[in-house]
């Protein structure tokens, strides 16, 4: 069972909708949670970064940290064709050698 | 403020040859960290520098190796390169304490 498992798309919604992505996590010790876009053929760009449990909010994205289910999630509101990006999930955690675990990917397309 | 950054952009070498990837960190920043990310596997973890030091290293062979500068830019160096060392090579730096890490644009490597 990998660490972060995160659901690879496709995921494709028309302009407007709202978008649910999100990661499940085995290890307890995650403490800091991140949301990353990556366009095609670029690095990814950090969007959100939480600290344990709770939500954040910033424009059209909210995060959501729920510790006990081990369950992140990352909404966008009012979905854009600029959102069109694979959307990549990563925790770090005291005790994990402070490195990035990241999620696969989940790769939205945003249709006008 | 410029970003990380990374060269070459794009890399194409054959079997069994050796590779050198470049990477400047932010200004200020004093980590490094490699990724390698393969279609389909998502960014795995290579190495980690700090202060001119090898922090931690991920899954991966010794042919996978690197070094960090006093001026924090590092290399990250590929020996007897195989089929599948075929990815996309990224680079990410913070300072030490930071849990969050800022990508540069990566070098696309070719192995024929």
């Amino acid at each position: 069972q990998k660490e972060v498992e995160q659901d690879p798309g496709p995921l494709s919604v028309p302009e407007g909708a709202i978008v649910s992505l999100n990661c499940t996590y085995s290890n307890s010790a995650f403490q800091y949670f991140m949301w990353y876009r990556q366009y095609s053929r670029k690095g990814p760009e950090l969007l959100m970064y939480t600290y344990s449990s709770g939500n954040k909010e910033d424009g059209r994205f909210t995060a959501q940290v729920d510790k006990s289910s081990k369950y992140i999630s990352l909404f966008i509101r009012d979905s854009q064709p600029s959102d069109s990006a694979t959307y990549l999930c990563a925790m770090e955690g005291t005790g994990t050698a402070s490195k990035l675990t990241f999620g696969t990917g989940t790769r939205l397309q945003v249709t006008l | 403020e410029a970003g990380v950054t990374q060269s070459p952009t794009h890399l194409i070498k054959t079997r069994g040859q050796q590779a050198t990837l470049r990477c400047s960190p932010i200004s200020g920043h004093t980590s490094v960290y490699w990724y390698q990310q393969a279609l389909g596997l998502g960014l795995q973890f290579l190495l980690w520098y700090d202060e001119g030091e090898e922090r931690n290293r991920g899954n991966f062979p010794p042919r996978f190796s690197g070094r960090q500068f006093p001026n924090y830019s590092s290399e990250l160096n590929e020996n007897a390169l195989e089929l599948e060392d075929s990815a996309l090579y990224l680079c990410a730096s913070n300072n030490y304490s930071q849990e969050t890490q800022y990508f540069g644009p990566g070098t696309r490597l070719l192995v024929l």
